[in-house]
């Protein structure tokens, strides 16, 4: 898998948008660009993935820039309780060892009132 | 509602007392597996199963044991846990038929005193 590369911390107001960036410039061509949050202790949360098409659902929308070597995760209205540490993941659909998640460090974002 | 339920969800053990952790799935979901989280050392797989009756190691399986007798159940058992298992316990499921995402209980904090 990949390696990436997010900011350890940011901070964000509640009702705006959080804009957390993930660099991946060794990313192959066929991996996907993947999102989890884990929020204090609980279980971590699957947000959204994408292979180089802007992605968006229910909770978030993903930015991929054209050279695929960096994308940016978007909460377009972060609420306190999105406080959590959001970690980018780059990986193969499928490939070896396709069911072990391996985490880096994430960004903590923290949503303040 | 997609859900992995895990109990007990918080134990206090003594070295050396045989304990199960439970975990179920209601997706219909092949794949299945555990993870403990430690702070500075991330999560890290301890066992997974790709279907029933089908169970291999990961990258810390010593001092645990799997089963995997029907596909939405995969119980965790520490036959004799030591206080260097004190940790919090997920157990995860994964989508394989589109996504590769996974699906997290909500963890297991265990204690081994």
């Amino acid at each position: 898998d990949a390696k990436t590369t997010q900011p350890p911390s940011m901070d964000c107001a509640e009702g705006r948008a959080a804009n957390l960036p993930c660099n991946h410039s060794t990313i192959s061509g066929n991996e996907y660009v993947y999102w989890y949050r884990q929020i204090h202790s609980q279980g971590p949360q699957y947000i959204i993935h994408g292979l180089k098409n802007n992605e968006t659902n229910e909770m978030a929308s993903l930015i991929i820039t054209e050279d695929r070597k960096s994308s940016t995760l978007i909460l377009p209205h972060a609420t306190l309780r999105d406080t959590a540490v959001y970690y980018c993941i780059v990986r193969v659909k499928g490939g070896t060892s396709y069911g072990k998640l391996t985490f880096g460090q994430g960004t903590i974002l923290t949503v303040h009132p | 509602e997609a859900q992995v339920t895990q109990n007990p969800r918080y134990l206090i053990t003594v070295t050396g007392k045989k304990l199960t952790v439970t975990c179920s799935q209601n997706m219909n979901h092949e794949y299945m597996s555990w993870y403990r989280q430690d702070p500075g050392l991330g999560l890290r797989q301890i066992y997974y199963s790709m279907n029933v009756e089908v169970t291999d190691k990961g990258d810390v399986p010593e001092g645990y044991k799997v089963s995997r007798k029907e596909k939405r159940n995969f119980p965790l058992i520490l036959e004799s846990p030591s206080p260097n298992q004190t940790s919090l316990y997920f157990c995860a499921t994964l989508d394989r038929d589109s996504s590769y995402e996974q699906y997290f209980g909500p963890g297991t904090r265990l204690t081994v005193t």
